[in-house]
């Protein structure tokens, strides 16, 4: 059974800091690792898809980091902006095993 | 192409009685799956259907049920309903070719449920 761990739960900066959240996962025969954001009372939003076999992936001011080895995945958000407030999810599927299992979250707030 | 859609955005019910929930795969999309989030805490798998059928199960009674139809939309149902089925209900969809290749997910904006 995968279990993935989000630190910390809550983050709070002032605009045009760099953000850096952290997902652990206990299963690290993971097929991809994936990061959601989700503003509140919504549905989720894909961010950020790594596949087992890549170290990291990028998208605008997104950088998502993958080490298998340590069951980790960091995902960097440069340059915060008060749009960026909202929930980052991660979730990692394993093998036969259909579902996302995510994180709780990391719900960031970016002040101006 | 059309997102994952789901209906209705809110609902209220009272302890013990039914409900349904609704969602539209996305276009081309053959699996749909279900998730209850709490409050303040991330998705928990309630089911997942391709072809029409149940494909996985995650830890819920049986009173949660579903449906997925010829065209690949879903039903979820929940009968008996307790205060803590209070929730945001996600409907995710997918494209599988069979096997075990994982494919992304893709959720539509949610249902809000409170059963007072």
């Amino acid at each position: 059974k995968q279990e993935v761990t989000q630190i910390p739960a809550a983050l709070s900066v002032p605009e045009g800091e760099n953000l850096v959240l952290n997902c652990s996962f206990t299963d690290s025969a993971i097929y991809n690792l994936q990061w959601f954001r989700q503003d509140p009372g919504k549905g989720l939003t894909s961010l950020l898809l790594i596949q087992s076999s890549q170290r990291e992936q990028t998208s605008g001011r997104l950088n998502a980091s993958l080490d298998k080895s340590s069951g980790r995945s960091t995902l960097y958000i440069a340059a915060s902006q008060p749009g960026d407030s909202a929930t980052y999810l991660c979730a990692a599927p394993i093998p036969n095993d259909y579902k996302l299992s995510f994180g709780a979250g990391t719900t960031v707030t970016v002040r101006a | 192409e059309t997102g994952v859609t789901q209906s209705p955005t809110h609902l209220i019910k009272t302890r013990g009685q039914q409900v349904t929930l609704r969602c539209s795969s996305q276009s081309g999309h053959n699996t749909v799956s279900w998730y209850q989030q709490a409050l303040g805490q991330g998705p928990q798998f309630i089911f997942q259907y391709y072809r029409e059928e149940e494909n996985g199960r995650g830890n819920f009674p049986p009173r949660f049920s579903g449906l997925q139809f010829p065209n690949y939309s879903s039903e979820l149902n929940v009968n008996a309903l307790e205060l803590d089925d209070s929730a945001l209900y996600l409907c995710a969809s997918s494209y599988r070719t069979g096997g075990s290749f994982f494919r992304t997910q893709y959720f539509g904006p949610g249902t809000r449920l409170l059963v007072l």
